[in-house]
């Protein structure tokens, strides 16, 4: 079975500040990671992805995330924050095996994130 | 090009009753997801459909249902509602292969009274 976690209900950060929006996952093979942002009453938005390749995956809106292995996380970042970043941000994780529950994602609880002025 | 198109984007039903939901994908997705998300539970698949063919289910019990048409429409059923079913349903379309990327749509809005 596949899960994700993310530790922090919340995340508070000043504008032009760094963010970083923490994720654990746990897959049995290799993972295919993703990263989405909810506004109120709308639906999720996708960020990025992680399929192979480079660590550090770079996104929409300035986020990059970082995949580590033996960690097994992937952390969301952004070197500057905005205001308008305020929202909820979820981790998503499918295990590349399942090719017959291809477009199944395991999200995690998700974590909002405040900016402030 | 336009995205995913939900139906209708709120609405009020009583226990007992059922609704149907409408979820139009991105032309030429093949595949159709559908997540409940609700604050206590979070986000939960509930099922996906791939040309016409449910492919995968989640834990949810058989009130809820789903089809999917050759045009790759989708709907979602839910009988005999319950207060617990009050939830933001999300549709999502994508290719439906490999490390294809979700597009979802803005959601159904369900309040059971």
């Amino acid at each position: 079975a596949q899960s994700v976690a993310q530790p922090e209900d919340q995340v508070n950060v000043a504008e032009g500040n760094p963010l970083t929006v923490k994720c654990t996952y746990s897959v049995s093979g290799n993972p295919y990671l993703f990263w989405y942002v909810q506004y109120p009453n709308r639906g999720l938005q996708f960020l990025l992805k992680y399929i192979t390749g480079d660590n550090l995956v770079k996104g929409s809106y300035g986020f990059e995330a970082e995949f580590n292995k033996s960690q097994t996380s992937f952390h969301l970042k952004k070197p500057s924050a905005l205001v308008s970043d305020s929202a909820l941000y979820f981790c998503a994780v499918r295990d590349y095996r399942n090719t017959g529950t291809a477009s199944k994602l395991t999200f995690g609880t998700g974590t909002r994130l405040q900016v402030t002025l | 090009k336009a995205g995913v198109t939900q139906t209708p984007r709120y609405l009020i039903k009583t226990r007992g009753q059922q609704v149907t939901l409408s979820c139009s994908p991105i032309s030429g997705h093949r595949s159709v997801s559908w997540y409940q998300q609700t604050p206590g539970q979070g986000l939960q698949f509930l099922f996906e459909y791939f040309s016409e063919t449910q492919r995968n289910k989640g834990n949810f019990p058989g009130r809820f249902s789903g089809r999917q048409f050759s045009n790759s429409r989708s709907e979602m059923n839910v009988s005999t509602l319950e207060l617990g079913d009050s939830a933001l349903y999300l549709c999502a379309s994508s290719s439906g292969a490999g490390a294809n990327v979700l597009t979802f749509g803005a959601g159904s809005r369900l309040t059971v009274l």
